[in-house]
């Protein structure tokens, strides 16, 4: 299985200031193809996950443009370049590339 | 908008078998660009993927879980179902049925797109 590691694991940030999540896989998520499955979803206190950010840098529907990705092959990096009271919860990043499914072990964002 | 919701017992004794539902509204569970999708979530803990399952029937699932968990889908319905058997208290958790998003315009996106609410199993005598 492909073990996603997050750092940190949890990230006080004042608001308006700008905060960055690092996700490392064990190995290359770069398939075959040349595509990369990684996801970054945010779960807010007493919700169900949603997707921020998919195949690395792709911004979801109605996410706000302070949420960027980036990165390639193992490396990969969440940024809000503004955080907002609203962006508090626990950040995931996710692989699809090969199967079984992994996410990382969360990131805390807490307001200072 | 598409909506899916779980449903199914809370609690479940140990070494019996745990069953739920996610029902489909909104939208059809047979359309070709999407898996079907069940994710845990152990208190105070991270995200774990039990399995998938496409409108055909085909399933992938997690190893850790495997010899125990089938996920069917019922298209008649719009509902795909989780049964994990011999569950113990480590099965206690929150379960949510997702969708995952395959391919858009001919471009494969393997991205869990829209979630359930979740429903806590408890598994206790």
């Amino acid at each position: 299985d492909i073990v996603m590691t997050q750092t940190p694991l949890s990230s006080p940030v004042t608001l308006g200031q700008p905060a960055s999540i690092s996700c490392r896989s064990s190995q290359s998520l770069v398939d075959s193809e040349g595509n990369t499955y990684l996801s970054w979803l945010q779960q807010r206190p007493g919700q169900p996950p949603r997707v921020l950010i998919y195949k690395i840098s792709n911004r979801f529907s109605g996410v706000p443009d302070r949420f960027s990705g980036s990165g390639a092959a193992t490396d990969f990096t969440l940024k809000i370049s503004r955080v907002e009271a609203e962006d508090v919860g626990v950040y995931y990043c996710m692989q699809a590339t090969q199967f079984p499914v992994t996410f990382g072990q969360g990131t805390r964002l807490e307001i200072k | 908008q598409v909506q899916l919701q779980e449903s199914g017992p809370g609690l479940v004794k140990p070494s019996e078998t745990l069953s739920l539902t996610c029902t489909v509204s909104g939208g059809s569970i047979s359309s070709s660009s999407f898996y079907w999708g069940w994710i845990r979530q152990s208190p105070g803990k991270g995200l774990e993927w039990i399995g998938s399952i496409y409108y055909s029937g085909s399933t992938y699932y997690n190893p850790t879980v495997k010899s125990r968990v089938t996920i069917s889908v019922d298209t008649s319905k719009n509902q795909f179902s989780l049964r994990l058997s011999s569950v113990s208290a480590a099965d206690t958790a929150v379960y949510y049925c997702a969708r995952m998003r395959v391919i858009d315009y001919n471009d494969y996106q393997w991205y869990f797109d829209l979630w359930g609410r979740g429903t806590l199993v408890t598994v206790s005598s």
